[in-house]
C-alpha cells in the first residue's frame, strides 16, 4: 500500500520552545490520522487523532493540523519539556473505520525529537 | 488499568527452536494485531484478528503463526525462528475495526542466534 512518511528523522529543539513535527501522506483516500509517541524501551502511546472532516484538533499542549490539499499532517507541541523526548510517528487509515479495513493503520518511520536544555 | 500485556519482554533463542510470545488485553477489544519494528523500516504488520477465530495476514506474515481462541488473547508463534526474525515485536488492540486507535503493549525484544 501507499506509505506515510516524515520529513525529518531527527528534530532538535530547545526546552521551552514549540516543536513542529511533520508528516506527508500519499493516500488521498485516507480519512483518519493518528500521532503516536514512543519513548525508549516502551510501546507507542496515543497522543492525538484527527478525521479528514477536520483541519485542526487540539489536546493538552498538542495540536494536530491536517492539510488535505497537500496531504500533509503536523504535530505541534507547545512549550517542549524534557519528557517530550521520544520518537513521534504518524499513522493513517486509508479507509473509514465504519467500512472496515483489512490492513488497518499504516505507520510512518518516525521523527526523533531531542530536547536541548 | 486498561492495558495490553506482552510476555516475555526479552527473549534470546536459537535458530529453529519454537517459541510463543503471548499477548493479552483487558479492554474487551475485538481487533488485535502484531507488528514488528526494525530500524529504518518502522512498524510493519505481521498478522491481525478482527475477532475470535478470525485471523488474516498483514504485510510480513512469513515465518509466523497466530491464533485467536479467546477474545482477550492473541499469541504470536514462531515455529522455526531464524535470525532475520530478530526484531522488536508489538501487540496492539483496538475497540473497533481495523484502522481505529490502537493500544500497544510494551514490546518483546527477540534475538534469534
Amino acid at each position: 500500500g501507499e506509505s506515510v512518511g516524515l520529513h525529518l528523522p531527527t528534530l532538535s529543539v530547545q526546552e521551552g520552545d514549540n516543536s513542529i513535527i511533520n508528516c506527508a501522506y500519499s493516500n488521498s483516500a485516507s480519512d483518519y490520522f493518528i500521532w503516536y509517541k514512543q519513548e525508549s524501551g516502551k510501546g507507542p502511546q496515543f497522543i492525538i487523532d484527527i478525521r479528514s472532516n477536520m483541519d485542526k484538533r487540539q489536546g493538552q499542549r498538542v495540536t494536530v493540523l491536517l492539510n488535505k490539499t497537500v496531504k500533509h499532517l503536523s504535530l505541534q507541541i507547545a512549550a517542549t519539556q524534557p519528557g517530550d523526548s521520544a520518537v513521534y510517528f504518524c499513522a493513517e487509515n486509508p479507509q473509514d473505520y465504519s467500512g472496515g479495513g483489512a490492513d488497518g493503520l499504516t505507520f510512518g518511520k518516525g521523527t526523533h525529537l531531542i530536547i536541548q536544555p | 488499568e486498561a492495558q495490553v500485556t506482552q510476555n516475555p519482554r526479552y527473549l534470546i533463542t536459537v535458530t529453529g527452536k519454537k517459541l510463543t510470545v503471548t499477548c493479552s488485553q483487558n479492554m474487551n477489544h475485538e481487533y488485535m494485531s502484531w507488528y514488528r519494528q526494525d530500524p529504518g523500516l518502522g512498524l510493519r504488520q505481521i498478522y491481525y484478528s478482527m475477532n475470535v477465530e478470525v485471523t488474516d495476514k498483514g504485510d510480513v506474515p512469513e515465518g509466523y503463526k497466530v491464533s485467536r481462541k479467546e477474545k482477550r488473547n492473541f499469541p504470536l508463534i514462531l515455529e522455526s525462528p531464524s535470525p532475520n526474525q530478530t526484531s522488536l515485536y508489538f501487540c496492539a488492540s483496538s475497540m473497533g475495526q481495523a484502522g481505529e486507535k490502537l493500544f500497544f503493549g510494551s514490546g518483546t525484544q527477540l534475538s534469534v542466534l
